[in-house]
């Protein structure tokens, strides 16, 4: 079955600084990769995602996400975060079965002044 | 493009009534729609997958009667928590995905906030 792990529950981050949200997933058959941002009380937003090719995946506000195969992760990096950047970001993998999504744990992001 | 809507966007409702939350997508046609349930400071778990026609597939563990899912056209899903109680107080997200979309993305509705009192 696949699965996916997001390391840091909490990630908290001083503004202008780098940051990089860990995630791990496992599974025997190829995948789709994505991260979604979720502002409090609001739905997902997709940041980005993998199908195929380039293992560097650039998304929107400046993150970017790097497929790892041999390390089975896909981290999601911003070289310099703001305030808004703070939020709830979700890993996901796409399950072999009618296009399920299948999440991590979440990562809260806290960038801070 | 891509937008999903879903209505109401709060609701607080008595226990044992029944309360339905509209999923729409409003520019394109959504063969698939997915429900998922959000607790506070969870990830998202998914409840069921409708397509257009035909009867939601539940995950296991979903209640079926107590959550009536319909899927009636290719731009409207409907869920429906019969006879509520205060446990079935939660965040609930709607995604849908597009006909021909050969890159199996879903967009998400901005979601509905359900208190049971």
């Amino acid at each position: 079955a696949q699965s996916v792990t997001q390391l840091d529950s909490q990630v908290p981050v001083f503004e202008e600084a780098p940051v990089e949200l860990r995630c791990n997933y496992s599974s025997s058959v190829s995948v789709y990769l994505f991260w979604y941002v979720q502002y409090p009380n609001q739905g997902l937003q997709l940041l980005l995602k993998y199908l195929s090719g380039s293992t560097l995946v650039k998304g929107i506000n400046g993150f970017e996400a790097e497929f790892n195969k041999s390390q089975t992760s896909f981290h999601l990096r911003k070289p310099s975060v703001h305030i808004s950047d703070t939020a709830e970001y979700f890993c996901a993998v796409k399950g072999p079965v009618r296009g399920k999504l299948i999440f991590g744990q979440g990562t809260t992001l806290q960038v801070k002044p | 493009g891509a937008v999903v809507s879903q209505h109401p966007s709060r609701v607080i409702c008595k226990s044992g009534t029944s309360v339905k939350i509209e999923c729409r997508s409003l520019d394109f046609q959504a063969t698939t729609m997915f429900w998922y349930r959000q607790f506070p400071k969870k990830s998202l778990m998914l409840m069921a997958t409708s397509n257009e026609g035909s009867k939601a597939t539940y995950e296991q563990g979903v209640e079926k009667d107590k959550f009536l899912i319909n899927h009636a056209s290719l731009t409207l899903s409907t869920l429906t928590v019969t006879s509520a109680h205060p446990e079935d107080s939660s965040f609930y997200i709607c995604s849908a995905r597009e006909r021909r979309d050969p890159d199996y993305e879903q967009y998400f509705g901005p979601g509905t906030r359900l208190t049971v009192t």
